[in-house]
């Protein structure tokens, strides 16, 4: 069954250090999603993309973080000066429709200290 | 972002019994529900979806949907130890916005 894979599963950076999460979203999806999750709290979108551009982006989404379809495969997130703030499960999702039913990686967890 | 609030629980029942999960939410204009499971430390998976009033039957789960009250559950009948997780509850507006999640414990 195609499934949405991510790496690293598991990131510790120093504060200040660029990181940059990688997901492989399902082959004929078209939407692609990066969610958050700190640890005990809800899950919370960050920024959808589709047709090589964002869509859509949250207020957490600030300047630090950007995303990339480098190419037919990867889908990528960049956070340039990590921040304590920062740690948290991120989760990649892909759907090829729009309608809410997303398929969720297993997520990278960032470790920021 | 659309608000998304569920009862945090923790909700324990035994098995075989009926567990009862709620949900409510803040757009009015909100079309479509989806109910997701997570298990600690895994990712949400979707359970299923309601996009009409009424119910929605998808083996021992069933979804509600009132849009008057801005209401929706999720009803797991004969509840086994294999659900205890976290119940997500999630409205689409072109992307999901969550709940905080009711955590179940089915207790054997």
């Amino acid at each position: 069954e195609p499934e949405v894979t991510q790496t690293p599963s598991h990131q510790v950076t120093q504060m200040g250090q660029e990181v940059i999460l990688r997901c492989v979203p399902i082959s004929n999806h078209l939407y692609f999603y990066w969610y958050r999750q700190i640890l005990g709290q809800k899950v919370e979108f960050l920024v959808s993309f589709y047709n090589n551009e964002i869509s859509e982006k949250s207020e957490i989404f600030d300047d630090q973080f950007s995303v990339e379809r480098p190419d037919g495969s990867n889908f990528t997130l960049k956070i340039r000066s990590t921040k304590l703030e920062d740690s948290a499960m991120y989760f990649c999702a892909s759907t090829r429709t729009n309608t809410g039913e997303l398929f969720f990686g297993e997520g990278s967890r960032l470790t920021v200290l | 972002q659309k608000e998304v609030e569920q009862n945090s629980g923790p909700l324990s029942v035994p098995e075989g019994a009926i567990a009862s999960l709620n949900c409510t939410y803040s757009d009015r204009g909100s079309q479509s529900f989806f109910w997701y499971r997570q298990y600690s430390g895994k990712s949400p998976e979707l359970i299923m979806f309601i996009y009409s009033n009424g119910d929605k039957e998808d083996g021992r789960f069933t979804a509600q949907l009132n849009k008057a009250s801005q209401y929706v559950s999720l009803l797991i009948r004969d509840s086994q130890p294999s659900d205890s997780a976290t119940y997500l509850c999630a409205v689409n507006d072109y992307k999901l916005s969550f709940g905080a999640g009711t955590t179940v414990t089915v207790r054997a």
